[in-house]
């Protein structure tokens, strides 16, 4: 199975809004409403931000949205912060039962 | 709230199998409707998913992985394993144990902080 597709990198101002795209496949992001977003922070494991596309799970600020078009799902942070940098990464059901991570996106807030 | 935490050895040889355990506190593993993964990522580089299993006993494994890989529950000990065999300096990586609280298969919302484990002779 192939990783999702996720850009290396993206940066913004502090109050921006940002976007980070995720590009699969329709046996993956195209064919199932199964996509999540984790952040990560260094030497730190991933915490859960979105599932399902678009769900938050308690506790997560609502300062994060998910959302999916065909292949590609994205996720959106308005109200940009310091402590938002950190690498993103996406994640997506297969067709044949597994789970497939995207090579993650490092966030700069400049 | 439910807790996890990673165990075993920081150093395999080649050609061995390398074994973890994921300690499960706070709860009660045992018929808890969540999926039980493992999730490592070598160094500096992105995550890839291992392997999954539900609390039924099914078991879900990474293609790339499946010949070696097996994700076993222990329900007596309220804690899960990973077993990878026939390892090699490519299997050298931080190991995350997670579970899926929320039931999906996709959606790992408790992590254990992680053990690095190195492929070496």
């Amino acid at each position: 199975q192939s990783a999702l597709t996720q850009p290396a990198s993206v940066s913004g101002s502090p109050g921006q809004s940002i976007t980070f795209s995720c590009t699969g496949t329709s046996s993956d992001v195209g064919g199932y409403n199964y996509v999540s977003w984790y952040q990560q922070r260094p030497g730190k494991a991933p915490k859960l931000l979105i599932f399902d596309v678009t769900n938050r799970p308690s506790g997560v600020s609502n300062r994060f949205s998910g959302s999916k078009s065909g292949n590609t799902a994205s996720l959106t942070i308005s109200g940009l912060q310091a402590e938002d940098e950190a690498d993103y990464y996406c994640s997506s059901y297969t067709s044949i039962t597994t789970l497939v991570f995207g090579g993650g996106t490092k966030l700069t807030v400049l | 709230q439910l807790q996890l935490q990673e165990s075993g050895p920081g150093l395999v040889k080649p050609s061995e199998t390398l074994s973890l355990i994921c300690s499960v506190s706070g709860d009660s593993i045992t018929y808890k409707t969540y999926y039980w993964g493992w999730i490592r990522q070598p160094p500096g580089k992105g995550l890839e998913w291992i392997g999954s299993m539900y609390y039924s006993g099914i078991t879900y494994y990474n293609p790339s992985l499946k010949s070696r890989v097996t994700i076993s529950v222990d329900t007596s000990k309220n804690q899960f394993s990973l077993k990878l065999s026939s390892v090699t300096a490519a299997d050298t990586a931080v190991y995350y144990c997670a579970t899926s609280t929320l039931g999906n298969f996709d959606a790992y919302d408790i992590w254990g902080q992680g053990t690095m484990v190195t492929v070496s002779s």
